[in-house]
């Protein structure tokens, strides 16, 4: 069965640094998805992706983020300039073409687990 | 008033009982619904879509009422393995495609 794969599973970063997450959304999937949890708390949206540009962005998705499928296959997830605050469970999720019996049905990734210290 | 409302749970019940979630939706142009489980640590694993007509799968039947923005998930004969985060999910069509997850209701099914 096609999945949803990220790496790295857990990443360990300095306040400030940048860092880049990695998603393989499954393969005939056109919608790309990010999300975070931060520990404890409930799974909050991101961005979504669609014919490579952004469809749609939370609040959250400031200007330390951006995303990128650089080439057919990848799909990242960028933070310029880390903060503490920004520890948290980050998943990917894709979905298939609006001719799916149901549009928009999402599968996530492992996850990536980021450590701001 | 939050988008997704989900009951706050814990809910605690034995082997074998029905355990009923609920969740209410603020947002019309909400367009297609789901609910999700989440195991501790680990991603939203997809339970079910939810049709305005209603769906059945096994033990687990997904509810959708439009008009009142109401939605709802019914778990008969609970097993020990249904002890999860049980997270209602609402994709909305706002010009983009937005999603938005509730809390999460947490079950726990004892022996």
């Amino acid at each position: 069965e096609p999945e949803v794969t990220q790496t790295p599973s857990h990443q360990v970063t300095q306040m400030g640094q940048e860092v880049i997450l990695r998603c393989v959304p499954i393969s005939n999937h056109l919608y790309f998805y990010w999300y975070r949890q931060i520990l404890g708390q409930k799974v909050e949206f991101l961005v979504s992706f669609y014919n490579n540009e952004i469809s749609e962005k939370s609040e959250i998705f400031d200007d330390q983020f951006s995303v990128e499928r650089p080439d057919g296959s990848n799909f990242t997830l960028k933070i310029r300039s880390t903060k503490l605050e920004d520890s948290a469970m980050y998943f990917c999720a894709s979905s298939a073409r609006l001719t799916s019996p149901v549009p928009y049905t999402q599968y996530f990734g492992p996850g990536t687990r980021l450590t701001v210290l | 008033r939050k988008e997704v409302e989900q009951d706050p749970g814990p809910f605690n019940v034995p082997e074998g009982a029905t355990v009923a979630f609920n969740c209410t939706y603020s947002n019309s142009a909400s367009q297609s619904f789901f609910w999700y489980r989440q195991d501790c640590r680990k991603e939203p694993k997809l339970l079910m879509s939810v049709y305005s007509s209603g769906n059945e799968d096994g033990r687990f039947t997904a509810q959708l009422n439009r008009a009142s923005q109401y939605i709802s998930l019914l778990i008969r004969d609970s097993k020990l393995s249904d002890s999860a985060t049980y997270l209602c999910v609402v994709n909305m069509d706002t010009g983009g495609f937005k999603t938005i997850f509730g809390a999460g209701t947490r079950l726990f099914v004892k022996a």
